[in-house]
């Protein structure tokens, strides 16, 4: 089985500051990893994905994302956040034997100004 | 515009209807799937599809059906509605294993 845990509902951060969303994993094989954003009213879009290689990985709006496959965690980062990336934001995990994404229960980001 | 595209985008059944929310991506992915999300669960598969003529179950396949006769079209039926099944839904798709999802702009769906 496959899961994803984003232990955090909320995180707060004033804009300018380093931001940091926090998100474990568990598969049997070798994890294809994912964060989506979503903003309110809208469908979720694609940030980032982890699939092999680099540990550091660099999408969207300045985010990326850091894969410790000891510690099964994929946190994203920002070094400066802004008040825009106020969103709901989702990581996502498929093992590489299966077909579909499972998603974490999904992490609220408020970027105070 | 390229994408997926999903209608309707709003609805509103009495229990114990039925209707089909309608999945359409012209990008030519062979995988599509459907989610739910509900507050403070996340997205939850429903069912997905790896190309026409096969379908699968996903993590919560009860009540709802689904047919891949077409790459592009993958509707999703809603057999008899009941109150659990209000929620927002999205449709998804991908082309290759690697690649992440593209999804629609969502069906929130609401049983009285």
């Amino acid at each position: 089985a496959q899961s994803v845990a984003q232990p955090e509902d909320q995180v707060n951060v004033a804009e300018g500051n380093p931001l940091t969303v926090k998100c474990t994993y568990s598969v049997s094989g070798n994890p294809y990893l994912f964060w989506y954003v979503q903003y309110p009213n809208r469908g979720l879009q694609f940030l980032l994905k982890y699939i092999t290689g680099d540990n550091l990985v660099k999408g969207s709006y300045g985010f990326e994302a850091e894969f410790n496959k000891s510690q099964t965690s994929f946190h994203l980062k920002k070094p400066s956040a802004l008040v825009s990336d106020s969103a709901l934001y989702f990581c996502a995990v498929r093992d590489t034997g299966r077909r579909a994404l499972t998603f974490g229960s999904g992490t609220r980001l408020q970027v105070q100004p | 515009n390229a994408g997926v595209t999903q209608t309707p985008k709003f609805q509103v059944l009495k229990t114990g209807q039925s209707m089909t929310l309608q999945c359409a991506q012209d990008m030519n992915h062979e995988y599509m799937s459907w989610y739910r999300q509900d507050p403070g669960m996340g997205l939850r598969l429903i069912h997905y599809s790896v190309g026409a003529g096969i379908t699968d179950q996903g993590e919560v396949p009860n009540g709802y059906n689904v047919s891949r006769s077409t790459t592009e079209d993958f509707p999703l039926r809603l057999l008899s509605a009941a109150p659990s099944q209000t929620s927002v839904y999205f449709c998804a798709s991908r082309a290759r294993q690697g690649d992440g999802y593209t999804f629609g702009s969502g069906t929130r769906l609401t049983v009285v």
